[in-house]
């Protein structure tokens, strides 16, 4: 079954406590990406990447980490974590274009991350 | 970053009845897509649209891609129960580096 696995969930931890969020695709998608998404403000972009070695922050990098080491894999780290990133976080990946009709992008299930 | 204009903010409708909501944009877009988001879940694609003036359906689900290529319209007709959730609209354009730009979505709630 094609799918977005992220892990995990949920979680709750302290500020400053580092974490990983991984994210897992099995389309053979190049391009990925992560967002967050709070009340009121829709789904934001955090970073993205278009291929394995190839990342660019989006609209909110700011206290993010990522990296693409393989085409499947795209975690997301917060070195120190804040209360500000309190979010539900999803990561979603789609077919980098050939002919710009491949834009689907598919989303992960969310977690959420509560920062104390 | 930049986002689109989605209206309504929120509706709340008894089952039967028909839902509109649109989209609009300062930029053009050559492809419009519209995501549905069930509680607790990912957003996912319901009708995605690569040219102006196109109207393109998904059951009771019909879409119009605006040809200005700046807005988008999704009308839902004879609504259920389990349309509630968030609905989002997302633009493109080939030259952005494949970034989706969002809207910052519409809630249904649907009284059965």
């Amino acid at each position: 079954e094609a799918q977005v696995t992220q892990n995990p969930r949920y979680l709750i931890t302290v500020t400053g406590k580092k974490l990983t969020v991984t994210c897992s695709q099995n389309m053979n998608h190049e391009y990925m990406s992560w967002y967050r998404q709070d009340p009121g403000l829709g789904l934001r972009q955090i970073y993205y990447s278009m291929n394995v070695e190839v990342t660019d922050k989006g609209d909110v990098p700011e206290g993010y980490k990522v990296s693409r080491k393989e085409k499947r894999n795209f975690p997301l780290i917060l070195e120190s974590p804040s209360p500000n990133q309190t979010s539900l976080y999803f990561c979603a990946s789609s077919l980098f274009p050939q002919t710009g009709t491949t834009d689907t992008q598919y989303f992960g299930p969310g977690t959420r991350l509560t920062v104390l | 970053g930049q986002q689109l204009n989605q209206s309504p903010q929120s509706m709340f409708i008894q089952e039967g009845e028909d839902v509109s909501m649109n989209c609009t944009s300062s930029s053009i877009f050559n492809t419009w897509l519209w995501y549905k988001q069930d509680p607790g879940e990912g957003p996912v694609l319901l009708i995605a649209l690569y040219k102006a003036g196109e109207l393109t359906s998904n059951g009771r689900l019909t879409a119009q891609f605006g040809i200005t290529r700046k807005d988008s319209f999704l009308n839902i007709s004879a609504s259920i129960p389990s349309d509630v959730g968030i609905y989002f609209c997302a633009g493109f354009n080939a030259g952005n580096n494949r970034k989706l730009i969002w809207g910052l979505g519409t809630s249904l709630a649907v009284n059965p």
